[in-house]
């Protein structure tokens, strides 16, 4: 079937970077977008960015310039690094498979990388 | 980008319909028709529910319903059951190839 797997929890310092995995399995990696989505302690989702299935990128203007994201197409393992981290960033990491066909919209999840950036 | 508007909370008994909004602007919501909607219960992941602002994808059931009007969507939770109270996000496709989500919703059933 299906998935997502995302790698294990992180605790980082403030100003550190962190990078988190998501193994794909169970279908044609280069043939969907990987968004990542994340989830602040009680909050919201918000939309970081994403990786084409073309190796392309796009991220949220509130990322621009500490986010990056990159894929392994031998491994099927799509990657998110975030850099300068504050107490802010401290959140649940999802990656998430675009549905495709222009819909506009995720329909597998990763189970979740908590992230804590705390000194 | 700012976040879509979502009430925090709605509510309703068993067996009745709920339904959520999801307040943009032309550049997202009211801009295009790639409006999608998440369940997520406690602990867990988000669920698509529906997408395409009134598609649902297969195992979903129909009791859920998606519209739009303007810069407005709405989920619509018809037959209200249990297992439906959780936390709802919708999302829109936004100018600059870019995504947003709204703050969520969290549905109570009575």
């Amino acid at each position: 079937q299906v998935q997502l797997v995302q790698s294990g929890a992180e605790v980082q310092k403030p100003g550190a970077s962190v990078k988190v995995s998501c193994k794909a399995s169970g279908y044609t990696f280069t043939s969907h977008h990987i968004h990542w989505v994340r989830q602040a302690p009680g909050q919201g989702l918000e939309w970081m960015g994403f990786i084409f299935s073309s190796g392309g990128t796009s991220y949220a203007q509130t990322f621009q310039g500490r986010l990056t994201v990159t894929r392994d197409t031998s491994t099927s393992t799509v990657y998110l690094e975030l850099s300068s981290l504050t107490s802010e960033d401290t959140a649940d990491y999802y990656c998430a498979r675009d549905r495709g066909g222009g819909s506009y919209s995720v329909d597998v999840w990763g189970q979740g990388t908590t992230v804590t950036v705390s000194s | 980008q700012s976040a879509l508007t979502q009430p925090p909370s709605a509510s309703g008994s068993p067996g009745q319909s709920v339904t959520i909004s999801c307040t943009g602007t032309s550049s997202d919501v009211g801009g295009y028709n790639y409006v999608s909607w998440y369940q997520q219960h406690p602990g867990k992941a988000p669920k698509l529910v529906i997408y395409e602002v009134t598609k649902r994808p297969s195992g979903v059931p129909d009791r859920f319903s998606g519209s739009k009007s303007g810069n407005t969507a709405s989920l619509t939770v018809s037959g209200l059951q249990a297992e439906d109270e959780a936390d709802y996000f919708c999302s829109s496709f936004a100018v600059r190839n870019s995504w947003v989500f709204g703050g969520g919703t969290k549905l109570t059933v009575l």
